[in-house]
């Protein structure tokens, strides 16, 4: 069965600019969440999709949006980017993620300069 | 509020020992954990979990340990592996998300 993938995995932006990330979860799985990576922060949970549905949310300004679609793939916005987003950006799916473990794709580097 | 640490942000070992990895967590309510690996550039890696009605389970080298009256997590590795060189977190699955602990580190010398 093939993993979660992400794309693009690498992204460099200006600040100002906004940016669409994409996540395509594991064949089956519903429940799609986005996180965000830096290594001051850690690991912060950015908003879960279930079944086209924001399920749940992080506490990340309004810059920040997602969505998902009929066949579970989701992407995440970020707009008018600043250099304080500049980080990884994990997408990891479950089939419901109450329920069961989360598995990760790789991520999207982004760097806004 | 919530949240899942770690007692040790960086841990060394000699290869072929046994590593402990240490995870404390606040949230009474938490009734199921995960552990994960992250190796440089790849994205978390699923290790182990356990649920709050079980104190202990094992995988293929691995040992969690769950004492919910102090509310501490652990992770044992058994003969380390260079292979095992990663940052490891400890998750907590709340209502509305996985929480993550700040990650341990983990040096397997030769």
């Amino acid at each position: 069965k093939a993993g979660v993938t992400q794309t693009p995995r690498y992204l460099i932006k200006t600040r100002g600019q906004q940016v669409t990330l994409s996540c395509s979860p594991i064949s089956g799985h519903r429940s799609v969440s986005w996180y965000q990576q830096t290594p001051g922060q850690g690991l912060q949970f950015l908003f879960e999709y279930f079944s086209e549905t924001q399920r749940n949310k992080g506490n990340f300004p309004g810059r920040f949006s997602g969505r998902q679609f009929s066949n579970s793939r989701s992407e995440m916005n970020v707009s008018t980017l600043e250099l304080g987003d500049s980080a990884l950006y994990l997408c990891a799916s479950s089939y419901d993620r109450r329920t069961g473990e989360q598995y990760f794709g790789p991520g999207t580097r982004l760097t806004v300069t | 509020g919530e949240s899942v640490g770690l007692h040790l942000p960086t841990l060394s070992v000699q290869e072929g020992d046994n590593s402990i990895i240490n995870c404390a967590y606040s949230n009474s309510a938490s009734d199921y954990f995960i552990w994960y690996k992250q190796e440089s550039g790849k994205g978390p890696q699923f290790i182990i979990d356990i649920r709050s009605n079980m104190d202990k389970r094992q995988g293929q080298r691995v040992t969690v340990l769950l004492n919910k009256t102090v509310k501490h997590l652990s992770l044992q590795i058994a003969a380390t592996q260079p292979g095992d060189s990663a940052v490891y977190f400890c998750a907590d699955t709340g209502r509305r998300a996985l929480t993550f602990g700040s990650g341990t580190r983990l040096q397997v010398q030769p």
